[in-house]
């Protein structure tokens, strides 16, 4: 199985920059695409697709999402952080069936 | 509008089957696979298997000797069926639309279901 790996936590400031990471323990990259995905989920509500593919964007979400890396390491950036964006975020990966990171709440200094 | 709902009964017994039902508009379950999550305090969010669009499904292993998928798509509906109940079994379960290659982008609200004697 592939194991993803996050940060339980991570507090920041309005109008900063947070920076999630995810570490695989395989790779994985196939055929030119990282198949490493983000979610945003509110309490209450279910899992929101952020971005696919690494760095693309899902439709309808800020450009304040970003999402880069390949191989083993994955970061999600929120840039500049809004009131909003107060969330845990999975990590998920496609690259062999399908797992989910464990989580990142997101909460404000 | 894509929109999906989950249905099912909020409480099973230890042992008991859970069933749960996954209706679906705005797209063709003929279409795109249909995939099902559930979130549990203990393991957080799961991958339970999928229905392709032709009809043939995948488990995960974790689940493969008491989990089944199926769907009626005349009526727009995937089902989950679960046997042999536990208390850890306990958590929200999600039906998404998975769109390829292999993200979820649309999700439905999720079931509680409790499992408690």
């Amino acid at each position: 199985d592939i194991v993803l790996t996050q940060s339980p936590a991570l507090a920041v400031s309005l109008g900063q920059r947070a920076t999630i990471s995810c570490k695989t323990n395989q790779n994985v990259d196939y055929y030119g695409n990282s198949y490493m995905h983000w979610y945003q989920q509110k309490p209450g509500q279910q899992p929101k697709l952020l971005i696919y593919l690494a760095s693309n964007l899902a439709s309808g979400i800020p450009a304040r999402f970003s999402g880069r890396g390949s191989g083993t390491d994955f970061t999600l950036t929120i840039d500049p952080v809004e009131a909003d964006d107060t969330a845990t975020y999975y990590c998920q990966q496609s690259r062999n069936l399908y797992t989910f990171g464990a989580g990142t709440k997101l909460e404000l200094k | 509008q894509v929109q999906l709902k989950e249905t099912g009964p909020g409480l099973v017994q230890p042992t008991q089957t859970l069933s749960i039902t996954c209706t679906v508009s705005g797209f063709s379950l003929t279409s795109y696979y249909m995939q099902w999550v559930r979130q549990t305090p203990g393991k957080g969010l799961e991958w339970m298997g999928f229905i392709r669009s032709g009809g043939s499904t995948e488990y995960n292993s974790e689940f493969k000797s008491r989990l089944s998928i199926s769907r009626d798509t005349s009526k727009n509906q995937v089902f989950l069926k679960m046997n042999s109940l536990k208390t850890e079994d306990t958590g929200v379960y999600y039906c998404a639309r998975e769109m390829g290659p292999h993200y979820f982008d649309y999700w439905g609200q999720g079931v509680m279901v409790t499992v408690s004697s």
